[in-house]
């Protein structure tokens, strides 16, 4: 059984430019949740998606970020006119339930994202 | 309310010693609390987790010790290693959805 999968592992983008992040979770889960990690900090928490839903954004900037997880294919992070402040490693993570026992959260490897 | 405040910030344990990391709480109604290991450019990978009502859970040398009344728990991690080497986070939310990390413990075992 694969594990989460993140896509691409390292990205580099110039200020102004979009920066696109996919996750596919494990088979068998349909929540995902994105986090972000600067340097030397922990992880903080994005957004919350189900199938076709955004269940908990209140973690996302109010501008240039949007996270959509369609009925077919990965899980979009998308990062619009990106900032140097933007520089961080962004994780993904998936579990098969909501909540309860089995909701355990399993991480991607991550996207290091680097804005010049 | 909803934050999780994680010590110490660093760690040096001598090789066979045991590791202790600690967390604390405020939001009564988190009933779920996992603690991550990262390697330095990996993604955090689930080591152990509790739910409030249990008082300690050992998984090989690793335990979680819970105290649901002091808000506190920890990671205790017998015979260190350096293997072990790495940072590690506390976690808790309620009910699902977001996890809310306490700031990261970066351990060093020495051999």
């Amino acid at each position: 059984n694969a594990g989460v999968m993140q896509n691409p592992r390292h990205l580099v983008r110039r200020r102004g430019q979009e920066a696109r992040l996919r996750c596919s979770p494990m088979k068998g889960h349909s929540h995902v949740y994105w986090y972000r990690q600067l340097p030397e900090e922990g992880l903080k928490f994005m957004v919350y998606l189900q199938k076709e839903n955004i269940i908990d954004e209140s973690g996302m900037p109010k501008e240039r970020f949007s996270a959509e997880f369609p009925k077919e294919g990965p899980s979009i992070l998308r990062i619009q006119q990106v900032v140097r402040g933007d520089s961080a490693a962004y994780f993904c993570a998936s579990s098969p339930r909501a909540s309860g026992k089995g909701n355990e959260q399993f991480f991607g490897p991550g996207t290091r994202l680097t804005v010049l | 309310q909803q934050q999780v405040k994680q010590s110490p910030q660093s760690l040096i344990v001598q090789k066979g010693g045991i590791s202790i990391i600690n967390c604390a709480y405020e939001n009564t109604a988190f009933d779920y609390f996992p603690w991550y290991q990262q390697f330095p450019g990996k993604g955090p990978a689930l080591l152990i987790a509790i739910r409030p009502d249990v008082s300690e859970k050992k998984e090989g040398r690793f335990t979680i010790s819970f105290n649901k009344s002091a808000k506190q728990f920890s990671l205790h991690i017998m015979d260190s290693q350096p293997g072990d080497s790495a940072t590690y986070f506390c976690a808790a939310n309620n009910q699902g959805g977001k996890l809310i990390f306490g700031q990261g413990t970066e351990l060093s075992v020495k051999p």
